[in-house]
């Protein structure tokens, strides 16, 4: 069973434009959920997080919302720019579940196009 | 700064192999994790270890087995390599709960032939 779906594997954007990244979840006892980017060939290094008792968390070009009701956030960059692109990953922890262990989504490749 | 370390980047192995993919972190952190990440599949849990000696089984633990002698490196191995264990291999460390954010190396790029 999926915890962490990001249902669109890819994205294609302009730069200078606005980049969305979907994810849902479905694990109710998620009290922090945090994105990651990957590019290839090296580790996912992480980006911004927002904890389940917030509905938005913003980092310079980057804002995450959480809609605990709909089960969903999304990361949205703006504006993209091309070195933007690389996989995003989307995760939540389950606190003193399983150590705490992150749970991840399977990954958006976000290309952002000069 | 935190820093994960993997032995190598790139490797090469014969099916059948012994391999040993090497990770130290310098964190002086309690958790350590093996991922494994394939186009498609996302990153899945391989093992885990919250404290030296100790080991947890991930989501895909078949053919894998890991070693966690020194608090700061954590080793997994594949006892008989095979071709469907070609993947990028991916360690990670956190501290104590209630800390969330895991720590990526670089990777581990293993093809097994």
């Amino acid at each position: 069973d999926q915890q962490v779906k990001q249902n669109s594997p890819s994205l294609s954007v302009q730069e200078g434009r606005i980049s969305i990244l979907n994810c849902d979840y479905t694990n109710s006892m998620f009290d922090y959920f945090l994105w990651y980017k990957k590019y290839p060939a090296e580790g996912p290094t992480f980006l911004i997080s927002i904890s389940s008792i917030k509905d938005k968390n913003e980092d310079g070009r980057f804002t995450v919302f959480l809609n605990k009701s709909a089960k969903h956030l999304s990361l949205h960059i703006v504006p993209s720019q091309p070195g933007d692109s690389a996989v995003y990953f989307c995760a939540g922890r389950n606190y003193g579940g399983s150590q705490g262990n992150l749970i991840f989504g399977k990954g958006t490749k976000l290309s952002v196009k000069p | 700064d935190v820093k994960v370390t993997q032995s190598s980047r790139y490797l090469v192995k014969r099916t059948g192999e012994k391999v040993f993919l090497e990770c130290v972190q310098d964190m002086d952190h309690e958790n350590m994790f093996w991922y494994r990440q394939d186009p498609g599949l996302g990153l899945r849990l391989i093992y885990f270890s919250y404290d030296v000696k100790m080991k947890e089984k991930g989501d895909i633990p078949e053919g894998y087995s890991v070693s966690r002698e020194k608090k700061e490196r954590f080793s997994l191995i594949l006892e008989s390599a095979s071709t469907n264990q070609t993947s990028m291999y991916l360690c990670a460390s956190r501290d104590t709960e209630p800390s969330y954010e895991q720590y990526f190396g670089p990777g581990t790029r293993l093809t097994v032939t």
